[in-house]
Formats: C-alpha cells, sequence, structure tokens
C-alpha cells in the first residue's frame, strides 16, 4: 500500500515564526502536491513538484515556498506564519501521466497560528 | 479554467437505501477522474480512479460513472450503511501533461441507522 506521511498531525504556532511541514511517501512516486483545506473553500493546491529540485506554483502560493531535496520528500515552508495561516494542510503523491496517475493523500495537519 | 460542481452539498439517508452524488466539471478534456472519501479531520482516502477512455469503475458497492462528453459524473452507492457516512470529493486531472487535480467542495453524506 501507497503510506504517505506528515510530520506532524497538530501544530501550534506564533505570528511571525517559521513553520515547516513535512511530507513523506514511500512508493518511489514522481509527483508530489500541497494543498490547504477550509471551511467553505474547499482544497486549493498551494505548490507542486514532477521531480526532485523542481517546483511549480499552484492557486495560491502566496506566503508558502517548498524544498524538494529527495524524491520521497516534500516540505511546505511558511516563512513567517501569519493567522490566516490556520488551516488543515494535506499533503498528496502521484506517478506521473501514462501511468495510473492515482493521487494518495497524506493524514493532514492542523496547524493554528496564534 | 477547470470548475467542479457537486451536487447536493449534504444529503440524510436511512440505512439501506441506494444513492447517487454528482460530479460536473466545466472543462471536457480530463485524462481521470478520482473520488475520494474523506471522514472529519482526516486526510483523503481515494474510492474510485477512472481514465478519460472508461465509463464506469466498480468497488464492492460503489460504482462511478464518467460521462466526459457532457462533463459529469457520478458516484452510486449500494445499500448505504451509517459507516458511509463522509464527505465525499471528485477530483477531474486536466488532460494536458501533469496537470493535478481540481476539487469540488464535496457532498457531507449522513447514513441514519
Amino acid at each position: 500500500d501507497v503510506k504517505v506521511t506528515q510530520s506532524s498531525r497538530y501544530l501550534v504556532k506564533r505570528t511571525g515564526e517559521k513553520v515547516f511541514l513535512e511530507c513523506v511517501q514511500d512508493m518511489d512516486h514522481e509527483n508530489m502536491f500541497w494543498y490547504r483545506q477550509d471551511p467553505g473553500l474547499g482544497l486549493r493546491l498551494i505548490y507542486f513538484s514532477y521531480d526532485v529540485k523542481m517546483k511549480e506554483k499552484g492557486d495560491i502560493p502566496e506566503g508558502y515556498s517548498v524544498s524538494r531535496e529527495k524524491k520521497e520528500r516534500f516540505s511546505l515552508i511558511l516563512e513567517s506564519a501569519s493567522t490566516n495561516q490556520t488551516s488543515m494542510y494535506l499533503c498528496a503523491s502521484s506517478l506521473p501521466r501514462g501511468n495510473r496517475n492515482e493521487q494518495f493523500f497524506g493524514p493532514g495537519t492542523r496547524l493554528t497560528v496564534l | 479554467k477547470q470548475e467542479v460542481t457537486q451536487i447536493p452539498a449534504a444529503l440524510s439517508v436511512p440505512e439501506g437505501e441506494n444513492l447517487v452524488l454528482n460530479c460536473s466539471f466545466t472543462d471536457s478534456a480530463i485524462y481521470n477522474l478520482q473520488w475520494f472519501r474523506q471522514d472529519p479531520g482526516k486526510g483523503l482516502t481515494s474510492l474510485l480512479l477512472i481514465q478519460s477512455s472508461q465509463r464506469e469503475q466498480t468497488s464492492g458497492r460503489l460504482n462511478a460513472s464518467l460521462d466526459k462528453s457532457s462533463g459529469r459524473s457520478t458516484l452510486y452507492i449500494a445499500a448505504s450503511q451509517p459507516g458511509d457516512s463522509a464527505t465525499y470529493l471528485c477530483a477531474p486531472s486536466g488532460g494536458s501533461g501533469n496537470t493535478p487535480l481540481v476539487f469540488g467542495k464535496g457532498t457531507r453524506l449522513s447514513v441514519i441507522a
């Protein structure tokens, strides 16, 4: 079974802190994604990556950056956390187009910024 | 830009009923479409994936159909159970390259015992 793990289930940070959210997948997937989920707004794509050291902006990249130094790990970075970044963060991975391309999700990190 | 609509937003049914969840999307040039389940406070679990060349996929009591030309997909749940209570999301992926999924806001299903 594909396994996508996220470093924390719950996280509480202060405004202005630098926050790292880590995601690891164990199925050698090329594609990895970061979403945030908010009530009434659904899932929105923040950043994605199709290969190591490669990144693409999603729909709402402002205030975030990412790092992909190894194929299995995709990190989301909040350079200076703000209260409007309080949200559920979900990581996902998949094989590239041309394969089954099914996307698998981690359990999520509920981030609260005070 | 792809837009995905799921109707109804919420649904409450008695146990044992068969039900249909609807998903419509504006751009029919999709590569595939996934249906997911999400329990409160949890991540998404993939239920079914339909490739653009397929018309339907089945897994147990679940059947998903795809009509790409009309921009519609349905998820049929047979003989619903209280354990089916969750939010169900559909997400098509774009037809060109490795375009990410675009999600609907989901249908929140409650199955009453």
